[in-house]
């Protein structure tokens, strides 16, 4: 069965202080691996999608990267308008013709100012 | 260029009564994703629909559960005989060419089973 797990399920940072989100996947084949951010009240807003490992992508302050087993979101020097829940997905190549999302529970970031 | 729009933002209903939730799609999209999000859960994927067709239902539940998406109008989750257990975040998402990265969501339908 495919599995996302997305550590730490919060994290709180003050202003300034970088980290790294993490999003640990087990997909019998990877399609895709999406990050998306959610406000909330809000729907998820789509940010990054990574196709294999080693690649890396980048927007603002956040940069995504990819390994065969994990994905790290880079939060560099952080603001409060950051502080939101990330969301990590897979799309598995066994998704079928929907290649429907599988969610990881989120890792809520409050960033302090 | 309005977003994918979903109403009601809330909606509260008893057990037992139906709840409908409306979904209209990003213009120019043609394809409509249904994802249900639990209390302290991650989204779950329900049902990809076309125009006029059910693509995918994988994710719904057998029963009570049923959605369309009309040639005209808004895509329509129907939920029959709501019980507690159905109170969640239900998301639509919507995409120009099918399956495939970054659909767009809208911001939800709160339903509460009292």
């Amino acid at each position: 069965e495919d599995q996302v797990t997305q550590s730490p399920e919060a994290l709180r940072l003050q202003e300034g202080e970088s980290s790294s989100l993490n999003c640990s996947y087990t997909v019998s084949g990877l399609r895709g691996l999406f990050w998306y951010r959610q406000d909330p009240g809000k729907g998820p807003e789509f940010l990054f999608t990574l196709y294999s490992a080693g690649e890396e992508k980048e927007k603002e302050r956040l940069k995504a990267t990819l390994t065969k087993k994990e994905s790290f979101l880079h939060i560099t020097a952080p603001k409060p308008e950051d502080s939101a829940t990330y969301l990590c997905a897979v799309q598995p190549i066994s998704s079928g013709s929907a290649r429907q999302l599988t969610f990881g529970s989120g890792t809520q970031l409050t960033v302090l100012p | 260029n309005a977003g994918v729009m979903q109403n009601p933002r809330h909606l509260v209903r008893r057990r037992g009564q139906e709840a409908r939730l409306r979904c209209s799609p990003m213009k120019g999209h043609s394809h409509v994703y249904w994802y249900r999000q639990l209390p302290e859960e991650g989204l779950k994927f329900m049902v990809y629909l076309q125009k006029e067709n059910i693509i995918d239902e994988s994710g719904m539940p057998k029963e009570r559960f049923s959605a369309e998406f009309p040639k005209e109008g808004p895509s329509i989750l129907r939920i029959q005989q709501v019980v507690r257990g159905d109170s969640a975040a239900y998301f639509c998402a919507s995409s120009p060419t099918g399956p495939g990265d970054g659909y767009t969501f809208g911001s939800g339908t709160r339903l509460t089973v009292v």
